[in-house]
């Protein structure tokens, strides 16, 4: 299917585990971003990408790892789970610079940290 | 750094009438793009109209309108004829590209305004 997924859409894990959070899309654009979602917060930028290879931190980038060997990929990676991870994370992607270029969205995970 | 700014945590609105979100931003560079978000209870993330800092009109897409002023750094969301269909959360985000600031052509959201429309 077209468009951008996250995988999975629901996931509970325990305090101390790795998490990976998946993000695919098939339109080749250059920029990807991840991000949280937390009452009272809005959604905060975590990491961004703006190529394979090329990746930065966001405004809340600890205890999270991202990579991007190919253009398609980006997962989020929780190296050590912890309570305060619990939230509903994010992926978009668009196309390369330009301030009026329009970010398309996953349709989120939905992470508990117990 | 950029920053949005949304004050009003949740809206209530009478269908059929018009409602303004505010949203205020702030940024050094000259160039940037302002959006609005719509989330619906699903979850789901709709892009819904966008407004260039070089724009010289105000943006519209149907029965939403984009009130931008530069010099007081807003870009207030109007809805107008309000549905029941419109009840949801409302981000503002802003794109920097960042030549001069660094912004890296990030994508910053404000906290969202909460809208209910009612009979």
């Amino acid at each position: 299917d077209a468009g951008i997924t996250q995988s999975p859409r629901y996931k509970i894990t325990e305090t101390g585990r790795q998490v990976t959070l998946m993000c695919h899309q098939t339109w080749s654009h250059s920029y990807m971003f991840w991000y949280r979602q937390d009452l009272g917060h809005g959604l905060r930028l975590i990491y961004y990408s703006a190529a394979a290879d090329i990746t930065d931190k966001g405004e809340v980038p600890d205890g999270y790892v991202v990579s991007r060997s190919k253009t398609e990929n980006f997962p989020l990676t929780l190296e050590s789970a912890t309570r305060s991870q619990t939230s509903v994370y994010f992926c978009a992607s668009s196309e390369s610079v330009g301030v009026g270029t329009e970010a398309f969205f996953g349709q989120g995970t939905r992470l508990t940290v117990v | 750094a950029q920053k949005i700014t949304q004050t009003q945590p949740g809206m209530f609105v009478q269908e059929k009438e018009a409602v303004t979100l505010d949203c205020t931003y702030d940024t050094s560079d000259p160039s940037y793009g302002l959006f609005w978000y719509k989330q619906p209870s699903s979850g789901e993330m709709i892009f819904l109209i966008y407004q260039g800092s070089y724009d010289q009109q105000n943006a519209t897409e149907g029965r939403y309108s984009l009130n931008f002023q530069k010099a007081r750094k807003s870009a207030n969301l109007v809805i107008s004829a309000s549905q029941l269909g419109d009840s949801a959360m409302y981000f503002c985000a802003m794109r920097v590209v960042g030549v001069l600031t660094g912004g890296g052509n990030k994508l910053t959201f404000g906290t969202g305004t909460q809208l209910k429309v009612e009979l």
